[in-house]
């Protein structure tokens, strides 16, 4: 079955801090990959996408590349900001199968 | 407000209890789905209806029984829980029939059992 292993536990970075958050993923077939989003009291929502090879998901200056060289979806942020805490979520996705999400990473952002 | 509800969003219940979540969806969507998020498991997929009709069961307990009158319903009945099935339950639905990579999350249901 399809796996995905990213960044355990919590990043802490302060406001105004780059951020790189890791995701590798296992399939048997050519998935598209995505990034959920959970912020507090709320249920998960679809974050950013990338549907094949060399695209590149956005979404309020986040950004994620789909490395197929490297089974990698990497989240990554130029300067982070209070409101981007949450906990973020990668999962590759195979048409006809579910969504496999992986452990979950929780950001908070510093003040 | 992603088009999903559930209630009650907090359940105390003892093992002996027997008690039901509701989840409604307002997206005219086809398939409806229950997961269990727990800091073991973060996302972990019980149950999968496309059209009323259970297309997946995750190896979940028998004390787990979900119920799918239509559509826009789905629920979740309770009966003789362990301290361990203590977690948030999410309901979520999607557009297509069966499994899909978008799926709308209700806020969920933080359920302890004592």
């Amino acid at each position: 079955g399809d796996s995905v292993v990213q960044t355990e536990g919590q990043v802490l970075p302060s406001e105004g801090d780059s951020l790189i958050v890791n995701c590798s993923y296992e399939t048997t077939q050519y998935p598209s990959l995505f990034w959920y989003v959970q912020y507090p009291g709320e249920g998960p929502q679809l974050h950013l996408k990338a549907m094949k090879a060399n695209d590149k998901g956005r979404n309020k200056g986040f950004e994620a590349m789909y490395r197929k060289e490297t089974t990698s979806f990497h989240l990554e942020k130029d300067s982070v900001q209070e409101s981007d805490s949450a906990v973020y979520f990668c999962a590759p996705y195979n048409a006809g199968n579910m969504l496999t999400f992986g452990g979950g990473t929780r950001l908070m952002v510093k003040p | 407000e992603t088009g999903v509800t559930q209630t009650p969003r907090h359940l105390v219940m003892g093992m002996t209890n027997k008690k039901s979540l509701k989840c409604e969806q307002h997206l005219g969507h086809n398939a409806m789905y229950w997961y269990k998020q727990s800091a073991k498991k973060p996302l972990e997929l019980m149950f999968v209806y496309s059209l009323e009709e259970r297309v997946e069961n995750n190896s979940v307990p028998s004390r787990f029984s979900p119920e799918c009158p239509n559509s826009s319903h789905l629920f979740l009945h309770l009966h003789t829980l362990q301290p361990e099935d203590s977690a948030l339950y999410l309901c979520a639905s999607s557009q297509e029939r069966r499994y899909s990579y978008e799926q709308y999350f209700g806020p969920g249901t933080r359920l302890t059992v004592t």
